[in-house]
């Protein structure tokens, strides 16, 4: 059982349309994490947020927008989105990021499908 | 810029028999060095993580990985291979103050029975 919950599991949804996907952990993390991944790949690192601030964005497009309400809580708002966004994407979380000795825990994903 | 090489893309085994996943880093100083498996149309689940001491560390599941320096490599063992190991294996690296994990591009296990 995995200690960061992802919801929907599954989404399918069309290049107009507007949607978020949620993350949800209470082990107490204070850093948290977007990843995506395609088939065969390694995951890809999207965003990091930190004690609820974004820390990092690695040159996201602006279709994909996060959201950090509070610590145990992540969101990622999709918007116009493109063929090739279809994918898996992770959330995760760790203890908080002061170093990268810290284990990432990971959900396990919302399978993504843009028509 | 660390980096992560797993030479293996494809690795069947019978069930039963012993494991060795390669994995190589390059990094200029001790890097954190990590293990997950991801099983299909599931996350990541860490196996083992080294980051000082002793240089044999234990993880989930009956795994253990070695870390040896002089040749910048961190390799997944097990002794006896279950057809439920059958997934695919990331080694990561983690360094620096950046929360950023450097995935290798992963090894799939095949267990034939």
């Amino acid at each position: 059982d995995t200690e960061v919950t992802q919801t929907p599991k599954h989404l399918v949804m069309g290049m107009t349309n507007k949607k978020s996907l949620k993350c949800e952990q209470h082990m107490g993390h204070r850093a948290m994490y977007w990843y995506k991944q395609k088939a065969k790949k390694p995951p890809e690192l999207m965003f990091v947020y930190s004690y609820e601030k974004l820390s990092i964005n690695e040159s996201v497009p602006s279709r994909f927008s996060p959201e950090c309400p509070n610590s145990s809580l992540l969101n990622l708002h999709l918007h116009a989105l493109q063929p090739e966004d279809s994918a898996l994407y992770l959330c995760a979380s760790s203890q908080d990021r002061a170093g990268s000795n810290q284990p990432q825990h990971f959900g396990d994903g919302t399978r993504l499908s843009i028509l | 810029a660390q980096s992560v090489t797993q030479p293996d893309i494809h690795i069947t085994v019978s069930e039963g028999a012993s494991l060795e996943l390669r994995c190589n880093y390059s990094y200029g100083a001790t890097p954190y060095l990590f293990w997950y498996v991801q099983s299909p149309g599931q996350g990541l689940q860490l196996l083992l993580k080294y980051f000082s001491g002793d240089t044999l560390v234990q993880g989930i599941k009956g795994f253990e990985a070695e870390f040896k320096r002089s040749q910048s490599s961190f390799n997944l063992r097990k002794p006896s291979v279950h057809w439920s190991d059958a997934a695919e294996y990331f080694c990561a690296v983690g360094a620096g103050t950046a929360s950023k994990l450097t995935f290798g591009t992963g090894t799939r296990l095949q267990v034939t029975l």
